[in-house]
């Protein structure tokens, strides 16, 4: 298993600014991902982030709004830029760790960051 | 295109009785499909993972089945409690990575 924090916890910000949230594992992970949550919806798949390579997101989302830095095994950011209150919702990180229980890639859930832009 | 499908009213029933969650896919052909519980302020967790060559899973009081050729899965959760309350999210995996439904909230009464 993985232990994931994520910082801050939540945050209120004003329109135009930008917040970068920051996802800590306790132990090294293959891939970690960052979704996107809104109030009673499903979780959506912002984008995949390797270590050593670029980001990979998924249709909708660019890395001009939501850059992404994975500078090793343990720690990945993601930036969310230019803010809207659209962008108002909760952020997960979750990652898949290196011992993958029978080959299958069982993802671990950080508590995600509440974010709320005015 | 494609979608998940879960049990789109909440589920509320008796402690002791066996919650039935359906979720429904169309257009993935997922190697396999897992299933998590989310409770309220906190990201999700894992819970069973059923593989598309598996009929049946069970971990303790949960049961997980899986039809290919119906696109269906159920999750049971037999003899409820209380502290099984929460969202229970279905995620078929495909592509290289896992989709959620927007999950099916469950409230057992005592």
């Amino acid at each position: 298993s993985a232990v994931i924090s994520q910082k801050p916890s939540r945050d209120i910000c004003q329109r135009g600014t930008s917040l970068t949230i920051q996802c800590q594992v306790d132990s090294q992970v293959t891939m970690m991902f960052w979704y996107r949550q809104q109030p009673g919806q499903s979780l959506t798949l912002i984008a995949t982030a390797n270590q050593g390579s670029e980001a990979t997101y998924e249709s909708g989302f660019v890395i001009d709004k939501f850059p992404i830095s994975r500078p090793n095994l343990t720690f990945s950011t993601l930036t969310v830029s230019n803010m809207s209150p659209e962008d108002s919702s909760i952020y997960l990180c979750s990652v898949t760790p290196l011992l993958r229980s029978g080959g299958a890639d069982t993802q671990y859930f950080g508590p995600g960051t509440r974010l709320t832009v005015l | 295109s494609q979608k998940i499908e879960q049990n789109s009213e909440a589920l509320n029933i008796q402690e002791g009785k066996t919650a039935t969650l359906t979720c429904n896919y169309t257009n993935y052909s997922p190697a396999y499909l897992q299933w998590y519980r989310q409770d309220p302020g906190r990201g999700p967790v894992f819970l069973l993972l059923i593989r598309e060559n598996e009929k049946e899973k069970r971990k303790e009081r949960l049961k997980v089945t899986f039809d290919t050729t119906l696109k269906q899965s159920l999750f049971h959760i037999t003899a409820s409690q209380p502290a099984d309350s929460a969202t229970y999210l279905c995620a078929p995996y495909n592509d290289y990575k896992l989709s959620f439904g927007a999950g099916t909230t469950v409230t057992v009464r005592a």
